[in-house]
C-alpha cells in the first residue's frame, strides 16, 4: 500500500450519524494533515496534527494519530449533508528537516444521506 | 486576504501544444508546491519551489515539464508538447514557511488534451 492510504474507499451514512475514516502510512512523519475535496473543486485544509500529538479537535472534527501503528483517524460527529465530499490524508515525511511535498492517499468518498 | 489563485481554471490544448499554468500564492507565502490529480486518484507531488529556486522536483517528469517561481509574479508550471496522458487537474499550494508546513490549496487548473 502507498503512503497515506485511507480506508474505507467509500462510506455512506445517514445524516446525524458519526463518520470515521482511517489513514495508514509507511515512513516516519513530521505531521499528518486531513483535507476535504468537494467534487471538481480544490482542497480545503481541515486539520494538521504533529507527530508528537495524539489527538486534536476542531469543531465537529476529531483526529487521532498513533505513530507506533503509523495510522490516523478522522471522526466527523453529527454529520450533515454538506459533509459529502472526498477526504484525504496527507503526510509530510520526516526527511531530516525542511519542507517536502505532501504524500496523499486516494481518499475516502463520504456520502451523507439526508 | 485572498487565497491561492490559479489560472486558468480550465485549459484545453491539442496534442503537441504548450500548456502554461499559473499560481499566485497567498500573501506572505514564499513556498509553492505543484500537484497533479488524475481522475479518482489522490494528489501526486510534482515540485516544490521558493522564490527563484527549485527546492525539490523529485515528482516532476523528466521531460516536457518545467516550473519556475520568479522574484516577481506568479509561479508557472509549463508543459511542452502535451499528450493526452497529461490531462488532469493541476493544483498549486502555498505555505508561509517550509518547515512543519500547513499547505493551502488553490482551486486547480483542469487541463484537457484533445
Amino acid at each position: 500500500s502507498q503512503q497515506g492510504e485511507e480506508d474505507p474507499q467509500a462510506l455512506s451514512i445517514q445524516e446525524g450519524e458519526n463518520a470515521t475514516m482511517n489513514c495508514s502510512y509507511k515512513t516516519s512523519i513530521n505531521n499528518l494533515q486531513w483535507y476535504r475535496q468537494n467534487s471538481g473543486r480544490g482542497l480545503v485544509h481541515l486539520i494538521l496534527i504533529r507527530s508528537n500529538e495524539r489527538e486534536k479537535h476542531s469543531g465537529r472534527l476529531r483526529v487521532t494519530l498513533d505513530t507506533s501503528k503509523k495510522s490516523s483517524s478522522l471522526l466527523i460527529t453529527a454529520s450533515r449533508a454538506a459533509d459529502t465530499a472526498s477526504y484525504f490524508c496527507a503526510t509530510d515525511a520526516d526527511s531530516g528537516g525542511g519542507a517536502d511535498g505532501l504524500t496523499f492517499g486516494k481518499g475516502t468518498h463520504l456520502i451523507i444521506q439526508p | 486576504n485572498a487565497g491561492v489563485m490559479q489560472n486558468p481554471r480550465h485549459l484545453v490544448r491539442r496534442r503537441g501544444q504548450e500548456a502554461r499554468l499559473r499560481c499566485s500564492p497567498m500573501k506572505g507565502h514564499s513556498h509553492v508546491y505543484w500537484y497533479r490529480q488524475l481522475p479518482e486518484e489522490g494528489l501526486k507531488f510534482m515540485v516544490y519551489l521558493q522564490k527563484e529556486n527549485i527546492i525539490d522536483e523529485s515528482g516532476m517528469p523528466k521531460e516536457r515539464f518545467s516550473a519556475e517561481f520568479p522574484k516577481e509574479g506568479p509561479s508557472i508550471l509549463r508543459i511542452q508538447q502535451v499528450v493526452r496522458g497529461d490531462s488532469a487537474a493541476y493544483f498549486c499550494a502555498s505555505s508561509p514557511t517550509g518547515y512543519y508546513n500547513e499547505q493551502f490549496f488553490g482551486p486547480g487548473t483542469r487541463l484537457t488534451v484533445l
